[in-house]
């Protein structure tokens, strides 16, 4: 099946320890993004890539990182800098850029509870 | 910089209501805008988008919404809901061209949550 997998889908993390959540799609999409959700909060944008090896920053990016070293692949690393890090992080991709009439789909989202 | 509101943050209705989830976003050229639906234990699916063309878009599922470029909306309509579409709505919105325009910050609202009783 095509689509967007995200793992892991549930994780605990203790303060101070920095956790990786993975996104793999096999849709060959170019552009890839991870967003963060929070409760009355909507979805606010962390990190986006449009193309391998590229990334921005989005409106929320500090105390996270990303890499995009394969098309396929986008992992997002929260830091411990990251001070609320208790969220639902989704990740999506697009064919190309939204402006030009692609659509985003999303995976399934992981759960990330620091105790 | 673009902003979406939706001021409903919970709407209850029975089957065969009709529905109509408000979204105004703040924007001051050229917009994309789309409806999202998270159904219970689901990923976001696109229900509809408007990048141009006829203001009345009609999506998936029977969902329809209207571009009213002077009032700065975009309210997702349906004339009967049904149980199935207890689910979490999120409207969004692409500035076309302007400051965000190649940078892909599609900016999503704060979401309504749809209930449905039987």
């Amino acid at each position: 099946d095509g689509g967007i997998t995200q793992s892991p889908k549930y994780l605990f993390r203790k303060e101070g320890q920095n956790v990786t959540l993975s996104c793999e799609q096999n849709l060959n999409h170019d552009a890839m993004y991870w967003y963060r959700q929070d409760p009355g909060q909507g979805l606010r944008l962390i990190y986006y890539s449009q193309i391998v090896n590229d990334f921005q920053k989005g409106d929320i990016a500090e105390g996270y990182s990303v890499s995009r070293e394969k098309k396929e692949s986008f992992p997002l690393t929260v830091t411990s800098a990251q001070k609320n890090p208790t969220a639902f992080y989704l990740c999506a991709s697009s064919a190309n850029r939204v402006t030009t009439g692609n659509t985003i789909y999303f995976g399934e989202g992981s759960w990330l509870t620091v105790v | 910089a673009q902003s979406v509101s939706q001021h409903n943050h919970h709407v209850i209705l029975s089957e065969a209501a009709s529905l109509e989830l408000g979204c105004n976003y703040s924007y001051g050229g050229t917009v994309n805008l789309f409806w999202y639906v998270q159904y219970p234990g689901q990923h976001l699916q696109l229900l509809l988008k408007y990048f141009s063309g006829d203001p009345l878009v009609k999506g998936i599922k029977g969902f329809e919404a209207e571009f009213i470029k002077s009032k700065f909306s975009f309210n997702l309509r349906k004339p009967s809901v049904q149980w199935s579409d207890t689910a979490e709505y999120f409207c969004a919105v692409l500035g076309a061209g302007g400051a965000d325009f190649g940078n892909e910050k599609l900016t999503f609202g704060t979401g309504t949550r749809l209930t449905i009783i039987p």
